[in-house]
């Protein structure tokens, strides 16, 4: 039982890189989600994603771009990267537009 | 975006103890959430909430949707070293998105 997979586990970029966080889940789940988690603060919604072929912007998007290439995969992309953006990544899903109930350990990013 | 006020921000307790913990929010939500996160993985959702005064149980942990629906309080009975995390809220106005409490974290001294 996978559940959600994320990857990388950690990554390090130079400002201005660019990168895609990989985001599975195996349970055939609907809805899938990005958030951040910075110290001191709640997670916070990027984007998230009601099925396959749909995405909508969440709380903080900026900076930020996703695809949702079929129903078990959704990725996040950096264009450029900031040192704003250093922070733990989360994906999560659920089975209908509902709360994210299965999280993924994360994606610790760090920007230089 | 949402605020939402969790208290208290961090408990030192004793193994046996009962934690009472709670959220609020400045507007109303339609739905409660609750999550205990252990250090270097994702949040784990323990209980959901969905109407106003309801109250659900997860084992040892209680948690109930304020009457007022700008509050929520989760309970611990019977606390033990594995209950050490951090314990977020989460709720959802209106829409899709939910908004996340700064967390309180728990420590349960044996």
């Amino acid at each position: 039982n996978a559940g959600v997979t994320q990857t990388p586990k950690f990554q390090v970029l130079k400002t201005g890189q660019s990168m895609t966080l990989q985001c599975a889940q195996d349970m055939n789940h609907n809805s899938m989600y990005w958030y951040r988690q910075d110290p001191g603060m709640g997670l916070r919604l990027i984007y998230y994603s009601a099925s396959e072929g749909t995405t909508d912007k969440g709380e903080v998007p900026n900076g930020y771009n996703v695809s949702r290439l079929n129903k078990r995969e959704f990725s996040l992309r950096l264009e450029s990267a900031a040192p704003s953006q250093t922070s733990v990544y989360f994906c999560a899903s659920n089975t209908i537009r509902q709360e994210p109930a299965f999280f993924g350990q994360g994606t610790r990013l760090t920007v230089v | 975006g949402q605020q939402l006020n969790q208290s208290p921000q961090s408990m030192f307790i004793q193994e046996g103890e009962d934690v009472s913990m709670n959220c609020t929010s400045s507007s109303i939500f339609n739905t409660w959430l609750w999550y205990k996160q252990d250090p270097g993985e994702g949040p784990v959702l323990l209980i959901a909430l969905y109407k106003a005064g309801e109250l659900t149980s997860n084992g040892r942990l209680t948690a109930q949707f304020g009457i007022t629906r700008k509050d929520s309080f989760l309970n611990i009975s019977a606390s033990i070293p594995s209950d050490v995390g951090i314990y977020f809220c989460a709720g959802r106005p209106t829409g899709n998105q939910f908004y996340f409490g700064t967390g309180t974290s728990l420590t349960v001294i044996p």
